[in-house]
């Protein structure tokens, strides 16, 4: 069946370093692929998606190419900040079947100053 | 516009007691999806809804639990009796369109924090 596999956190930045949190899918057609981000003490919101291969996503500075080779969406940020402190989700939703939107189990970041 | 409300915000109860928690939707979504997160399981979807009829609810843990959605708007999610381990943050989403759109973002509202003593 299809899954998201996320990068286990929690990681622990320094402000303005690089990001990586890795996400790998496993699917039976073609979905579209999402970040979400939760603050603390909020609900889940969409950072960005990608909705076919080679696409890549982008918000807030956050990047993420849709891989169709390497079954991979990873998310990316050039230099992170303070506020960007967050759990972080990689999701997928395929295009057949009613329950079809996958969560991994979300990575959370801790940008210290 | 307002975004998903869910309240209350904390609910604290005892063991076997009833516990409703409530959703309100984005104006003009048409489905509804609840979801609980815990530190051992992350996050579980327990049912959706499409225009009001429960299209899966083969995540709900046990006929404890029980959602209605009894206009286009507003949604309830009841557990009776409450057990400790539903301590949890519930959450509500909803998404636009007919249907479940494959591409579509769910919006989702700041969570209910449950604990059952």
């Amino acid at each position: 069946g299809d899954s998201v596999t996320q990068m286990e956190g929690p990681v622990t930045l320094s402000e303005e370093a690089f990001l990586t949190i890795n996400c790998t899918y496993t699917a039976t057609g073609y979905p579209s692929l999402f970040w979400y981000v939760q603050y603390p003490g909020e609900g889940l919101q969409l950072l960005l998606k990608a909705t076919k291969a080679d696409d890549k996503g982008s918000n807030k500075g956050f990047e993420a190419t849709y891989r169709k080779e390497t079954t991979s969406f990873h998310l990316e940020k050039g230099s992170v900040q303070v506020s960007d402190s967050a759990v972080y989700f990689c999701a997928l939703s395929d295009r057949g079947g009613a329950n079809n939107l996958f969560f991994g189990t979300g990575t959370r970041l801790t940008v210290i100053p | 516009d307002a975004g998903v409300i869910q309240s209350p915000r904390h609910e604290v109860t005892e063991m076997g007691q009833e516990v409703t928690l409530r959703c309100k939707l984005i104006s003009g979504h048409n489905s509804l999806f609840w979801y609980r997160q815990t530190m051992m399981r992350g996050l579980e979807l327990l049912i959706y809804f499409n225009n009001n009829v429960p299209i899966d609810d083969s995540g709900m843990p046990e006929d404890r639990f029980s959602a209605k959605m009894p206009n286009a708007s507003f949604s309830t999610l009841k557990i009776q009796p409450s057990e400790p381990r539903d301590s949890a943050v519930y959450f509500c989403a909803s998404s636009p369109g007919q249907g479940r759109s494959y591409n579509s973002p769910l919006h989702f509202g700041n969570g209910t924090r449950l604990t059952v003593t």
